[in-house]
């Protein structure tokens, strides 16, 4: 079945410093891929989203590009900040009719420490 | 533009209680609606989605049920509260297919004492 894998944390990273979480997925089809971030004791909210390879993802700094050759969706920030601080998410929604549902990875908590 | 909303924000029920978490969106129609599980520390669980007034799709089997009395309404509920109940309850939507962004609500936390 569908599957997303991303990497275990938590993260822990000094202001400034680049950030990658790393994240691959499995798919029968064609899928939209999806970053969302969660604040502390908030809902989800989408970050960025990517809908077919080769496209790039951008929001706050954030960006992600869609590869299907090696099934990847990568995060990076080249600066991350004390406000940064979250649980991240990746997630894959396959295209197509009934179609309804996000498969997401299990998360990974960021901290940016000042 | 397009709202959730649902509540209560934080619950606390004792064992054997029921349960009620409303969600309602605005402004869009015929939505699909979704209610997430988030237990502390771990990853999301789907619970249900409804592509319809009165159309319900269960992922996982438990003592909770979910109904949808109106296009904008989705209501998750249980007869009686276990304590394994507790958890983060996010209720999400999105409309159509082909991998459209599913959005969230703002959450409810529910502890079973």
């Amino acid at each position: 079945g569908d599957s997303v894998t991303q990497m275990e944390g938590p993260v822990t990273l000094s202001e400034e410093a680049f950030l990658t979480i790393n994240c691959t997925y499995t798919a029968t089809g064609y899928p939209s891929l999806f970053w969302y971030v969660q604040y502390p004791g908030e809902g989800l909210q989408l970050l960025l989203k990517a809908t077919k390879a080769d496209d790039k993802g951008s929001n706050k700094g954030f960006e992600a590009t869609y590869r299907k050759e090696t099934t990847s969706f990568h995060l990076e920030k080249g600066s991350v900040q004390v406000s940064d601080s979250a649980v991240y998410f990746c997630a894959l929604s396959l295209s197509g009719a009934g179609s309804y549902q996000l498969t997401f990875g299990k998360g990974t908590k960021l901290s940016v420490i000042p | 533009s397009q709202t959730i909303h649902q509540w209560p924000a934080t619950l606390v029920q004792p064992v054997g209680s029921p349960l009620s978490l409303e969600c309602t969106v605005e402004g869009t129609s015929n939505p699909n609606l979704y209610w997430y599980r988030q237990a502390a520390g771990r990853g999301l669980q789907l619970l249900f989605y409804s592509v319809g007034i009165g159309q319900i799709s269960s992922e996982v089997p438990q003592n909770l049920s979910a109904s949808r009395p109106q296009d904008r309404q989705f209501i998750l509920s249980s007869k009686k509260l276990l304590l394994s109940d507790s958890s983060f309850y996010l209720c999400a939507w999105s409309v159509g297919t082909s991998g459209n962004t599913i959005y969230f609500g703002e959450g409810s936390w529910l502890t079973v004492v």
